[in-house]
């Protein structure tokens, strides 16, 4: 069936250091793809998404790409800062029905 | 835009008890969803509702969970008897339409715990 896999965490950072988690996924046709993060404390919160391949989803200094040939959609970012410190759920729904399918979330951790 | 209002954001229980959650979604938001997330894991469809039906309840534990929706706009959550393993943080999403690329939007959670 269909699946996300997603690093596992925590990550600890430095503040400014560059960030990639990485995501891969299991499905078939098109799916669209989805970060959603977790602040402490709050609900769940979209990022970003791509809807087809080489699309390429961005929000608040993140960017993911949806790469079909490597079934893949890593998060990254050039520049973190300690208020990016949230788990990240890396997630997708299948073209062909509506739900949602999660990775396991990432923790990450910002030091200043 | 009022996001997806869910109550109450805490609950303590003891095994075998009963509780119910609330949860209204954005207006004008057709589906209507309920996770279970236990720490740790991401979100478990648990029931997700179009309007006033049920699209899928697959994984909802019917011997203890149920569901409803009526008028097809807020919805309650309810466990009767609540086990240990119900433990969790129960998530109401909604979205516009149930169709790609099908983005959902999250209450803040209601976190049980049962002891």
């Amino acid at each position: 069936g269909d699946s996300v896999t997603q690093m596992e965490g925590p990550v600890t950072l430095s503040e400014e250091a560059c960030l990639t988690i990485n995501c891969t996924y299991t499905a078939t046709g098109y799916p669209s793809l989805f970060w959603y993060v977790q602040y402490p404390g709050e609900g769940l919160q979209l990022l970003l998404k791509a809807t087809k391949a080489d699309d390429k989803g961005s929000n608040k200094g993140f960017e993911a790409t949806y790469r079909k040939e490597t079934t893949s959609f890593h998060l990254e970012k050039g520049s973190v800062q300690v208020s990016d410190s949230a788990v990240y759920f890396c997630a997708l729904t299948p073209d062909s029905n509506y739900q949602l399918i999660w990775g396991a979330g990432t923790k990450l951790i910002i030091k200043p | 835009e009022a996001g997806v209002a869910q109550s109450p954001r805490y609950k303590i229980i003891e095994k075998r008890q009963s509780v119910a959650f609330w949860c209204n979604p954005i207006s004008g938001h057709a589906t209507l969803y309920w996770y279970q997330q236990i720490l740790g894991q991401g979100p478990k469809l648990l029931i997700q509702f179009q309007n006033n039906g049920v699209v899928d309840d697959s994984q909802l534990p019917k011997d203890r969970f149920s569901a409803e929706r009526l008028k097809g706009v807020d919805s309650t959550l309810k466990i009767q008897p609540a086990k240990l393993e119900d433990s969790a943080v129960y998530l109401c999403a909604s979205s516009l339409e149930p169709g790609p690329p099908h983005e959902q939007y999250f209450g803040p959670g209601t976190r049980l715990t049962v002891t």
